[in-house]
């Protein structure tokens, strides 16, 4: 069967410093892979997605970057954080092409202070 | 370009009362509608889906969702809730993109709190 894993759970950090969240799929090849970034009241917001190896789409301009090395492994980075980007963070997959839903990692609470 | 409309943001109910969680959508295309749940501090989890067929869908924990097309609609529907169905409820929405990606539009969720 098929699972995601998220880590860390949680994170606190100063501003200014780098992040690095990581993401990996099990049991599958070749999945489209997400990252979102839920705020309080305000939904889901989709920042990445790829459809392969070093293939990132990102759907909003901001302080973060995204990277597909390996083929089930997702990470999210910002070389520096700003309060703004704390939040909570939610990988995610999906087969590619085909119609269905996401399957969630359990996300990532980020502090920046 | 389609967006999703989760007309309450908090809805309270008791225990055993019916509930119905409202969601509409808009979109140019052919639609899949989905339904998650979300607990605190962790991540979604699919309830239910339409992809095509017949236009109720029964999900996980005794929920169930019922698609129209005349009113772009997809309420969420369980006939009597637990204390455990106390959660964020999201309504997504998708279609083809350009690129076959299928990524989903998503409402800004719906806070199902059940009362003893």
């Amino acid at each position: 069967s098929q699972t995601i894993h998220q880590w860390p759970a949680t994170l606190v950090q100063p501003v200014g410093s780098p992040l690095s969240l990581e993401c990996t799929v099990e049991g599958t090849s070749n999945p489209n892979l997400y990252w979102y970034r839920q705020a309080a009241g305000r939904g889901l917001q989709l920042l990445f997605y790829s459809v392969g190896i070093g293939q990132i789409s990102s759907e909003v301009p901001q302080n973060l970057s995204a990277s597909r090395p390996q083929d089930r492994q997702f990470i999210l980075s910002s070389k520096k954080l700003l309060l703004s980007d704390s939040g909570f963070y939610l990988c995610a997959w999906k087969k590619a092409l085909l119609q269905g839903g996401y399957t969630f990692g359990s996300g990532t609470r980020l502090t920046v202070v | 370009a389609q967006s999703v409309t989760q007309l309450d943001s908090q809805v309270p109910v008791f225990e055993e009362a019916p509930v119905e969680l409202r969601c509409n959508y808009s979109s140019s295309v052919s639609v899949y509608l989905f339904w998650y749940v979300q607990y605190p501090n962790q991540g979604l989890q699919l309830l239910l889906k339409y992809l095509s067929g017949s236009t109720l869908v029964k999900g996980i924990n005794g929920f169930e969702a019922e698609f129209n097309k005349s009113q772009t609609s997809f309420h969420l529907r369980k006939p009597s809730v637990h204390i455990s169905d106390t959660a964020e409820y999201f309504c997504a929405v998708s279609g083809t993109t350009s690129g076959g990606s299928y990524i989903p539009t998503f409402g800004r969720g719906t806070s199902l709190i059940v009362h003893p």
